[in-house]
C-alpha cells in the first residue's frame, strides 16, 4: 500500500540556520511527492511538489529531489526565517491524478531569532 | 478567483448527534475532496466527488456521507457522532487531476 512516514518534530532552529526534515515513502506505483505547509488556524498550502524520479521541487527557498532509489523526498531550506515556523507535511499520490493524498503526521517547525 | 471556504469553522457537538460541514469549491474547479485531521496526525482521505458522483472512498464507516451540488459544493454528514470524530475537517477542491486548494477547515468537538 501507500504510505508515507516522516521525521517526528518538534523541531525548533534559530533564524538562518539549515533545516532538513526526513520524509521516506511507500508505494505501490509511480507516485508524485509533494510538501504541504500548515500555518496555525489555517489549511494546507502546497510548498514545493515532484512527480518523476530525480525531480527537484523549489519554492521560497525549500527544496527536495525525488529519490527514488531511496524512496526518499527530503525538505531542505539553507537558512531559515521566523516566518517559516508552521508544521510541515510530505504527501504522495498515485501517479499525476490520483484521486487521493496520503499525508506523514506532520512535522512542526519554529524558527527562534 | 475565491478559494475554497469551508463553515462552520468550530462547532461543539454532543456523542451521538448528526452534524453537517459544508464547503464551497474554487470558482472553476470541479472536484472536491474531504479529509479528516486528527490532533497531531496527518490528513487523512474521507472521500472525493466529480460531478456528483462519489469518486473514491478512505477507510471511514458509512455514517460518513457526502453530496455534492450542481454548484459543485459539497458537504459531509456526519451521524451517531462518536468521541474519536472530533478533529479539524479539511475540504480541497480541485479540477479533476489538477491542482488542489485547501480550505482552513472546520473544527469538530464531539463531547
Amino acid at each position: 500500500g501507500n504510505s508515507v512516514t516522516q521525521m517526528e518534530g518538534p523541531v525548533t532552529l534559530s533564524e538562518e540556520a539549515f533545516l532538513t526534515i526526513n520524509c521516506t515513502y511507500t508505494a505501490t506505483g509511480y507516485p508524485s511527492l509533494f510538501w504541504y505547509v500548515q500555518y496555525p488556524g489555517e489549511g494546507l498550502q502546497l510548498l514545493l511538489k515532484a512527480t518523476k524520479a530525480d525531480d527537484k521541487g523549489s519554492n521560497k527557498g525549500f527544496e527536495a529531489t525525488y529519490r527514488k532509489e531511496t524512496t526518499s523526498f527530503h525538505l531542505e531550506k539553507g537558512s531559515v526565517q521566523v516566518s517559516d515556523s508552521a508544521v510541515y507535511f510530505c504527501a504522495l499520490r498515485e501517479g499525476d491524478t490520483g484521486n487521493q493524498f496520503y499525508f506523514g503526521t506532520g512535522t512542526s517547525l519554529t524558527v527562534i531569532p | 478567483e475565491t478559494g475554497v471556504t469551508q463553515s462552520p469553522t468550530h462547532l461543539i457537538k454532543t456523542r451521538g448527534q448528526q452534524v453537517t460541514l459544508r464547503c464551497s469549491s474554487q470558482s472553476g474547479h470541479n472536484t472536491v475532496s474531504w479529509y479528516q485531521q486528527a490532533l497531531g496526525q496527518g490528513p487523512q482521505f474521507i472521500f472525493q466527488y466529480y460531478r456528483e458522483e462519489e469518486n473514491g472512498r478512505g477507510n471511514f464507516p458509512p455514517r460518513f456521507s457526502g453530496l455534492q451540488f450542481p454548484n459543485y459544493s459539497s458537504e459531509l454528514n456526519v451521524n451517531a457522532l462518536e468521541l474519536d470524530d472530533s478533529a479539524l475537517y479539511l475540504c480541497a477542491s480541485s479540477q479533476r487531476g489538477g491542482g488542489y486548494t485547501f480550505g482552513s477547515g472546520t473544527r469538530l468537538t464531539v463531547v
